[in-house]
């Protein structure tokens, strides 16, 4: 069974770095790309970029380049995304998914809260 | 860059009723585009890609058409449990684009 599970919520001040994680399992982790996705408080689904574990290739959406970094270890089958400096604007739901360009299988979603 | 425009951004229909929600891109992806439905308060659900291919266990009455430019979802008998946002996404370059969603009611 495909599974994607995501790091527990997090709850930071503005300033503060936060690297969030996003572990496959059931498939070869190594073979798909791994897409992340934001849904801000009511909003709808943003598309930030993706990345192939098997190289760590990675694309971001113009909007998401240089304001966050997507990586990935294929040792531990997982991958991540991180601020160096989160904004209160930062707030919201994020989504790993696997992708075959769509998005099959799905995390469950951390929630990072940024406020002081 | 490639714009994804979706409409209505809400629809209220009765048990039953037929519901059609379209998506335009601009320019065209030929059928590089995927449909999903996000319940409120939980994970988005992947229902049909390339355009009119039905996901596995996704209820017939949901059905995808459209290339180029104008795509469409249909439900060809809404239900209670279909309340729900739906959005599409095109995927026809290495970037994803989703559009901005249209929420489903029951009247």
């Amino acid at each position: 069974e495909v599974q994607l599970v995501q790091s527990g919520a997090e709850v930071k001040k503005p300033g503060e770095s936060l690297k969030i994680s996003c572990k496959g399992s059931g498939y070869s982790f190594t073979s798909y790309w791994i897409g992340w996705v934001r849904q801000m408080p009511g909003k709808g689904l943003e598309w930030m970029g993706i990345i192939y574990p098997g190289d760590s290739d990675t694309r971001y959406s113009p909007s998401f380049q240089g304001q966050v970094t997507i990586s990935a270890d294929k040792s531990i089958s997982t991958a991540f995304l991180q601020w160096s400096s989160l904004k209160a604007s930062d707030t919201a739901m994020y989504y790993c998914a696997r992708s075959l360009d769509y998005l099959d299988f799905w995390g469950q979603g951390t929630l990072v809260t940024v406020s002081s | 860059d490639i714009q994804m425009t979706q409409s209505p951004s809400s629809l209220s229909a009765s048990v039953g009723d037929r519901v059609t929600i379209t998506c335009r891109a601009s320019p065209g992806i030929s059928n590089y585009l995927a449909w999903y439905q996000q319940k409120p308060g939980k994970v988005p659900k992947l229902l049909i890609y390339a355009a009119s291919t039905l996901q596995s266990g996704v209820p017939s009455r949901f059905s995808g058409s459209g290339s180029g430019t104008d795509f469409t979802l249909t439900i060809s008998s809404l239900q209670p449990e279909d309340v729900a946002t739906y959005y599409c996404q095109k995927y026809n370059s290495a970037l994803g684009t989703f559009g901005q969603g249209t929420k489903v009611e029951i009247k």
